[in-house]
Protein backbone atom coordinates (compact mmCIF):
# COMPACT_ATOMS: atom_id res chain seq x y z
CA UNK A 1 0.00 0.00 0.00
CA UNK A 2 1.46 3.54 -0.68
CA UNK A 3 2.14 5.41 1.68
CA UNK A 4 0.86 9.42 2.05
CA UNK A 5 2.50 11.69 -0.71
CA UNK A 6 3.66 15.59 -0.10
CA UNK A 7 5.84 17.63 -2.99
CA UNK A 8 8.13 19.35 -2.95
CA UNK A 9 10.25 18.49 0.38
CA UNK A 10 11.86 21.58 0.42
CA UNK A 11 11.19 25.21 -0.33
CA UNK A 12 12.89 28.60 0.20
CA UNK A 13 10.50 31.44 -0.58
CA UNK A 14 11.28 35.17 0.65
CA UNK A 15 8.69 36.81 3.03
CA UNK A 16 5.41 37.86 1.07
CA UNK A 17 5.71 35.42 -1.49
CA UNK A 18 3.47 32.99 -1.99
CA UNK A 19 3.46 29.05 -2.06
CA UNK A 20 1.41 25.78 -1.96
CA UNK A 21 1.92 22.51 -1.14
CA UNK A 22 0.35 19.52 -2.53
CA UNK A 23 -0.88 16.21 -0.55
CA UNK A 24 -1.84 12.61 -1.74
CA UNK A 25 -3.48 10.24 1.13
CA UNK A 26 -3.87 7.00 1.21
CA UNK A 27 -5.76 5.88 -1.33
CA UNK A 28 -9.67 5.47 0.28
CA UNK A 29 -8.80 7.50 3.62
CA UNK A 30 -11.71 10.20 3.68
CA UNK A 31 -9.35 12.35 6.45
CA UNK A 32 -7.35 14.30 5.55
CA UNK A 33 -4.88 16.75 7.71
CA UNK A 34 -2.72 19.40 7.71
CA UNK A 35 -0.35 20.08 10.49
CA UNK A 36 2.86 22.62 10.86
CA UNK A 37 5.63 21.62 13.00
CA UNK A 38 8.24 23.90 14.50
CA UNK A 39 11.42 22.65 15.07
CA UNK A 40 11.51 20.93 18.76
CA UNK A 41 7.81 21.31 19.24
CA UNK A 42 4.85 18.78 18.06
CA UNK A 43 2.65 19.10 15.23
CA UNK A 44 0.22 21.58 15.55
CA UNK A 45 -3.55 20.99 13.82
CA UNK A 46 -4.11 23.41 11.04
CA UNK A 47 -6.95 21.88 9.24
CA UNK A 48 -8.64 18.34 9.66
CA UNK A 49 -11.46 17.05 6.06
CA UNK A 50 -13.71 14.22 5.86
CA UNK A 51 -14.19 13.81 2.30
CA UNK A 52 -14.21 17.59 0.64
CA UNK A 53 -15.72 18.68 4.00
CA UNK A 54 -14.03 21.06 6.72
CA UNK A 55 -14.05 19.28 10.03
CA UNK A 56 -11.88 22.02 11.92
CA UNK A 57 -10.19 24.59 10.67
CA UNK A 58 -9.89 26.68 14.18
CA UNK A 59 -6.20 26.87 14.35
CA UNK A 60 -6.01 27.91 10.63
CA UNK A 61 -4.59 32.03 10.08
CA UNK A 62 -7.70 32.23 7.32
CA UNK A 63 -5.40 35.71 6.80
CA UNK A 64 -3.07 34.14 4.92
CA UNK A 65 -3.64 30.06 4.99
CA UNK A 66 -5.99 28.46 2.40
CA UNK A 67 -6.61 24.88 2.17
CA UNK A 68 -9.17 22.58 -0.30
CA UNK A 69 -9.40 19.04 -0.63
CA UNK A 70 -11.58 19.15 -3.95
CA UNK A 71 -13.06 16.00 -4.96
CA UNK A 72 -12.17 14.63 -2.02
CA UNK A 73 -8.84 13.02 -2.86
CA UNK A 74 -5.56 15.19 -2.56
CA UNK A 75 -5.86 18.66 -1.04
CA UNK A 76 -3.42 21.57 -1.30
CA UNK A 77 -2.15 24.16 1.50
CA UNK A 78 -1.58 27.38 0.58
CA UNK A 79 0.20 30.57 2.38
CA UNK A 80 0.36 33.95 1.16
CA UNK A 81 1.91 36.07 1.83
CA UNK A 82 4.34 33.87 3.75
CA UNK A 83 5.82 35.22 7.31
CA UNK A 84 9.46 34.59 8.62
CA UNK A 85 7.19 32.48 11.34
CA UNK A 86 5.69 30.19 8.76
CA UNK A 87 9.17 28.67 8.45
CA UNK A 88 8.42 25.10 9.58
CA UNK A 89 7.91 21.33 8.55
CA UNK A 90 3.98 21.02 7.08
CA UNK A 91 3.26 17.65 7.38
CA UNK A 92 -0.12 15.91 5.45
CA UNK A 93 -1.77 12.73 6.95
CA UNK A 94 -4.80 10.68 6.50
CA UNK A 95 -6.53 7.71 8.24
CA UNK A 96 -9.36 5.77 6.99
CA UNK A 97 -11.69 7.10 10.49
CA UNK A 98 -15.04 6.88 10.12
CA UNK A 99 -18.05 7.64 12.06
CA UNK A 100 -17.07 4.38 14.52
CA UNK A 101 -13.77 4.65 14.28
CA UNK A 102 -12.15 6.41 17.14
CA UNK A 103 -8.93 4.71 16.87
CA UNK A 104 -7.65 7.32 15.40
CA UNK A 105 -4.60 5.85 13.29
CA UNK A 106 -2.85 8.36 11.26
CA UNK A 107 -0.43 7.43 8.65
CA UNK A 108 2.23 11.00 7.81
CA UNK A 109 3.60 11.86 4.85
CA UNK A 110 7.58 13.29 4.90
CA UNK A 111 6.77 16.40 4.87
CA UNK A 112 7.61 19.43 3.61
CA UNK A 113 10.17 21.79 5.14
CA UNK A 114 9.74 25.41 4.29
CA UNK A 115 12.07 28.09 4.70
CA UNK A 116 11.01 31.95 4.81
CA UNK A 117 13.66 34.25 4.30
CA UNK B 1 -7.98 22.86 27.83
CA UNK B 2 -6.39 19.24 26.81
CA UNK B 3 -2.43 19.22 27.09
CA UNK B 4 0.02 16.60 26.96
CA UNK B 5 3.54 16.96 28.22
CA UNK B 6 6.33 14.95 27.75
CA UNK B 7 9.66 14.52 29.87
CA UNK B 8 12.57 14.85 29.76
CA UNK B 9 12.68 17.26 26.34
CA UNK B 10 16.08 15.40 25.41
CA UNK B 11 18.12 12.35 26.05
CA UNK B 12 21.65 10.95 25.41
CA UNK B 13 22.19 7.17 26.15
CA UNK B 14 24.43 5.07 25.00
CA UNK B 15 24.15 1.98 22.65
CA UNK B 16 22.29 -1.64 24.82
CA UNK B 17 21.33 0.80 27.68
CA UNK B 18 17.63 1.21 28.57
CA UNK B 19 15.70 4.24 29.13
CA UNK B 20 12.05 5.61 29.80
CA UNK B 21 10.32 8.07 28.30
CA UNK B 22 7.19 10.39 30.49
CA UNK B 23 3.99 11.26 28.93
CA UNK B 24 1.63 13.18 31.63
CA UNK B 25 -1.88 14.44 29.40
CA UNK B 26 -5.07 16.46 30.55
CA UNK B 27 -7.24 14.93 27.97
CA UNK B 28 -11.05 14.71 28.52
CA UNK B 29 -12.92 11.88 27.21
CA UNK B 30 -9.95 10.05 27.20
CA UNK B 31 -10.57 7.79 24.30
CA UNK B 32 -6.81 5.99 23.74
CA UNK B 33 -3.29 7.24 23.58
CA UNK B 34 -0.47 6.57 21.15
CA UNK B 35 3.47 6.97 20.99
CA UNK B 36 4.70 7.83 17.77
CA UNK B 37 8.07 7.64 16.57
CA UNK B 38 9.40 10.39 13.95
CA UNK B 39 13.02 9.76 12.52
CA UNK B 40 14.27 13.40 11.18
CA UNK B 41 13.32 14.76 8.10
CA UNK B 42 10.35 11.93 8.08
CA UNK B 43 6.97 12.22 9.67
CA UNK B 44 5.55 10.51 12.31
CA UNK B 45 5.07 6.62 12.73
CA UNK B 46 3.01 4.90 15.33
CA UNK B 47 4.39 2.37 17.48
CA UNK B 48 1.78 1.70 19.98
CA UNK B 49 -2.10 2.27 20.90
CA UNK B 50 -3.53 2.05 24.11
CA UNK B 51 -7.34 2.62 25.65
CA UNK B 52 -8.53 2.98 28.97
CA UNK B 53 -8.77 -0.61 29.64
CA UNK B 54 -5.16 -1.84 28.73
CA UNK B 55 -1.74 -0.50 30.74
CA UNK B 56 1.17 -2.30 29.40
CA UNK B 57 1.72 -2.79 25.10
CA UNK B 58 4.72 -3.76 23.45
CA UNK B 59 5.76 -3.60 20.23
CA UNK B 60 9.37 -5.33 19.80
CA UNK B 61 12.07 -3.13 22.12
CA UNK B 62 8.99 -0.81 23.32
CA UNK B 63 7.03 -1.17 25.87
CA UNK B 64 4.36 1.39 26.40
CA UNK B 65 2.50 1.58 29.94
CA UNK B 66 -0.48 4.00 30.65
CA UNK B 67 -1.68 4.59 34.19
CA UNK B 68 -5.69 5.86 33.32
CA UNK B 69 -5.98 7.19 37.11
CA UNK B 70 -3.26 9.47 37.36
CA UNK B 71 -3.23 9.90 33.49
CA UNK B 72 0.41 9.11 32.74
CA UNK B 73 2.08 7.16 30.19
CA UNK B 74 5.55 6.06 29.70
CA UNK B 75 7.19 4.53 26.98
CA UNK B 76 10.25 1.87 27.92
CA UNK B 77 12.96 1.39 25.48
CA UNK B 78 15.09 -2.06 25.61
CA UNK B 79 18.77 -2.55 24.70
CA UNK B 80 18.88 0.71 22.61
CA UNK B 81 20.41 0.47 18.93
CA UNK B 82 21.65 3.65 16.96
CA UNK B 83 18.48 3.04 14.98
CA UNK B 84 16.47 4.42 18.02
CA UNK B 85 17.73 7.81 17.94
CA UNK B 86 14.81 9.80 17.00
CA UNK B 87 11.82 12.30 18.67
CA UNK B 88 9.01 10.19 20.51
CA UNK B 89 5.83 11.74 20.40
CA UNK B 90 3.08 11.32 22.80
CA UNK B 91 -0.65 11.41 21.12
CA UNK B 92 -3.49 11.73 23.46
CA UNK B 93 -7.32 11.50 21.43
CA UNK B 94 -10.68 12.43 23.05
CA UNK B 95 -13.98 11.37 21.96
CA UNK B 96 -14.41 9.27 18.80
CA UNK B 97 -15.49 9.14 15.41
CA UNK B 98 -15.36 12.50 13.72
CA UNK B 99 -16.06 14.25 16.39
CA UNK B 100 -12.79 12.73 18.37
CA UNK B 101 -9.47 15.13 18.32
CA UNK B 102 -6.13 14.64 19.41
CA UNK B 103 -3.64 16.39 21.20
CA UNK B 104 0.03 16.05 20.89
CA UNK B 105 3.11 16.60 23.25
CA UNK B 106 6.18 18.31 21.94
CA UNK B 107 8.09 14.73 21.97
CA UNK B 108 11.34 13.54 23.27
CA UNK B 109 14.29 14.00 21.69
CA UNK B 110 16.14 10.64 22.02
CA UNK B 111 20.05 10.35 20.76
CA UNK B 112 21.58 6.99 21.02
CA UNK B 113 25.31 7.14 21.09
CA UNK B 114 27.84 4.08 20.12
Amino acid sequence: EAGVAQSPRYKIIEKRQSVAFWCNPISGHATLYWYQQILGQGPKLLIQFQNNGVVDDSQLPKDRFSAERLKGVDSTLKIQPAKLEDSAVYLCASSSRGLSDSYNEQFFGPGTRLTVL
Amino acid sequence: KNQVEQSPQSLIILEGKNCTLQCNYTVSPFSNLRWYKQDTGRGPVSLTIMTFSENTKSNGRYTATLDADTKQSSLHITASQLSDSASYICVVSSGGGSAGKSTFGDGTTLTVKP
